[in-house]
C-alpha cells in the first residue's frame, strides 16, 4: 500500500519569503498524490492533486508541487507566502484517504 | 450546492453519555468518510462507505464507535458510552465514486467535548 510522509511538522515563514513544505512517498502501484489545506477552525480543501500528466501542478492561490519519481516526493511550494497561507497542509496519497498529522506553515508578519 | 453539512457543530457531554454526530452529504455523491481529528494523532480516517455500504471500518476506535448510512442522504456517527479520551474535532467528507482518486469534500466538522 502507498503511504506518504510529512517530513516536518512545523514550518514558521516571514511573510513574502519562499517556503515548500516536504512530501515524500512509496508505492509500488499507481501514484496519486493531493495536497489538501485546512484553514483554522474549518474543515479540509483540495489545494493540488497529481493523478498522471504533467509532473508540475498548480494552484489557484500560487502553490505548485512537482512530482519527482526519481526522488518519490511531492513537494508543495510557494515563491512569496501571505498571511493567509497560514493554514495546516496534508500530503494525502494511495487512495485518497490517509492523512496523518500534516505540515502546520505560520506566516509571520 | 450547500456542501457537506454536519451536525452539530459543537457537543458538550459528560462522560457516560451517547453522543451522535450527523453527515449529510452532497447530492450525487456516492462515497462518504468518517475522521476524528485530534492534535496527538492528526487526521485519522474512522469509517467510509460506497453506494451506503461500508467498505472499512477497520480505524473505528472500538467497540463504543459505531456508524450506519441508511441512504445516500445520511449517515450517522454513534459513540455510545462516551469517554473523555473521545474529545476531538469529527469531519464527514463525501465523494464522488468509488474516493479513489477523487477529490474529497469535507464538512467544516463537529467539535465533541467529553466531559
Amino acid at each position: 500500500a502507498q503511504s506518504v510522509t510529512q517530513l516536518d511538522s512545523q514550518v514558521p515563514v516571514f511573510e513574502e519569503a519562499p517556503v515548500e513544505l516536504r512530501c515524500n512517498y512509496s508505492s509500488s502501484v499507481s501514484v496519486y498524490l493531493f495536497w489538501y489545506v485546512q484553514y483554522p477552525n474549518q474543515g479540509l480543501q483540495l489545494l493540488l492533486k497529481y493523478l498522471s500528466g504533467s509532473t508540475l501542478v498548480e494552484s489557484i492561490n500560487g502553490f505548485e508541487a512537482e512530482f519527482n519519481k526519481s526522488q518519490t516526493s511531492f513537494h508543495l511550494r510557494k515563491p512569496s507566502v501571505h498571511i493567509s497561507d497560514t493554514a495546516e497542509y496534508f500530503c494525502v496519497g494511495a487512495n485518497n484517504l490517509f492523512f496523518g498529522t500534516g505540515t502546520r506553515l505560520t506566516v509571520i508578519p | 450546492d450547500a456542501g457537506v453539512i454536519q451536525s452539530p457543530r459543537h457537543e458538550v457531554t459528560e462522560m457516560g453519555q451517547e453522543v451522535t454526530l450527523r453527515c449529510k452529504p452532497i447530492s450525487g455523491h456516492n462515497s462518504l468518510f468518517w475522521y476524528r481529528q485530534t492534535m496527538m494523532r492528526g487526521l485519522e480516517l474512522l469509517i467510509y462507505f460506497n453506494n451506503n455500504v461500508p467498505i472499512d471500518d477497520s480505524g473505528m476506535p472500538e467497540d463504543r464507535f459505531s456508524a450506519k448510512m441508511p441512504n445516500a442522504s445520511f449517515s450517522t456517527l454513534k459513540i455510545q458510552p462516551s469517554e473523555p479520551r473521545d474529545s476531538a474535532v469529527y469531519f464527514c467528507a463525501s465523494s464522488l465514486g468509488s474516493g479513489l482518486g477523487g477529490e474529497l469534500f469535507f464538512g467544516e466538522g463537529s467539535r465533541l467535548t467529553v466531559l
